[in-house]
């Protein structure tokens, strides 16, 4: 089982839905949990983190988080086209491990 | 510099050839962090630096592959006996200290390594 799990892509949504990305990780003992996002070609860019229950927001995106399952996600609202990247999820308890990503295509 | 730097950017070398990568984290950063990201994947983490502790090496793949990180600074990513799925962009990243929460990750540029 991998450390961190997400959904397969690509995810395909037209501009101004809402996109959602999930996230499930196996440790317990994680403490801090990070949506990055990546361009094509470039580096990773912090988008949000999150360490308790609960959601946070921030902007157009929410990050939601739920220790007991052990389960991350990130809603993206009114979609926008520049928002077409890859999606990592990462789980920090020491090192930072990252997920496999999901690309997200947002469609005019 | 006022973000990670690493060089080089791009380095072509042969099969069983040794490769050096550098790592500048940002100046007071304590955690260092090596991945490697080959076309159309993930981060694959291959070791964490953090202050004076013993490195988590867990991720290394293979003992042709091995890192420092002198004065707590700079760090160095060593590769021996360079084999062809080693091919990759290997990014750097480093984290401010606090309490270990929240702590963003800053990237570096990364070093596309191809190995021929």
């Amino acid at each position: 089982q991998k450390e961190v799990e997400q959904n397969s892509g690509p995810l395909s949504v037209p501009e101004g839905a809402i996109a959602s990305l999930n996230c499930t990780y196996s440790d317990r003992g994680s403490q801090s949990f990070f949506w990055y996002r990546q361009y094509s070609g470039k580096s990773p860019e912090l988008i949000m983190f999150i360490y308790s229950n609960g959601d946070k927001e921030d902007g157009r995106f929410t990050a939601q988080l739920n220790k007991a399952s052990q389960y991350v996600s990130l809603l993206i609202r009114d979609s926008q086209p520049s928002d077409s990247a890859t999606y990592l999820c990462a789980v920090q308890g020491g090192k930072l491990i990252f997920g496999q990503g999901t690309e997200l295509s947002v469609k005019p | 510099g006022a973000g990670v730097s690493q060089s080089p950017s791009n380095k072509v070398t042969e099969k069983g050839k040794d490769v050096e990568l550098r790592c500048d984290p940002i100046s007071g950063h304590t955690a260092l962090y090596w991945y490697r990201q080959s076309l159309g994947q993930g981060l694959e983490f291959l070791i964490y630096f953090q202050g004076n502790s013993a490195p988590d090496k867990s991720g290394l793949p293979s003992d042709r592959f091995s890192a420092e990180r002198t004065g707590g600074s700079v760090s160095t990513l060593t590769i021996q006996r360079t084999q062809q799925e080693d091919s990759a962009v290997y990014l750097c990243a480093s984290s401010p200290p606090g309490t270990g929460l929240n702590t963003e990750a800053f990237f570096g540029q990364g070093t596309r390594l191809t190995v021929v």
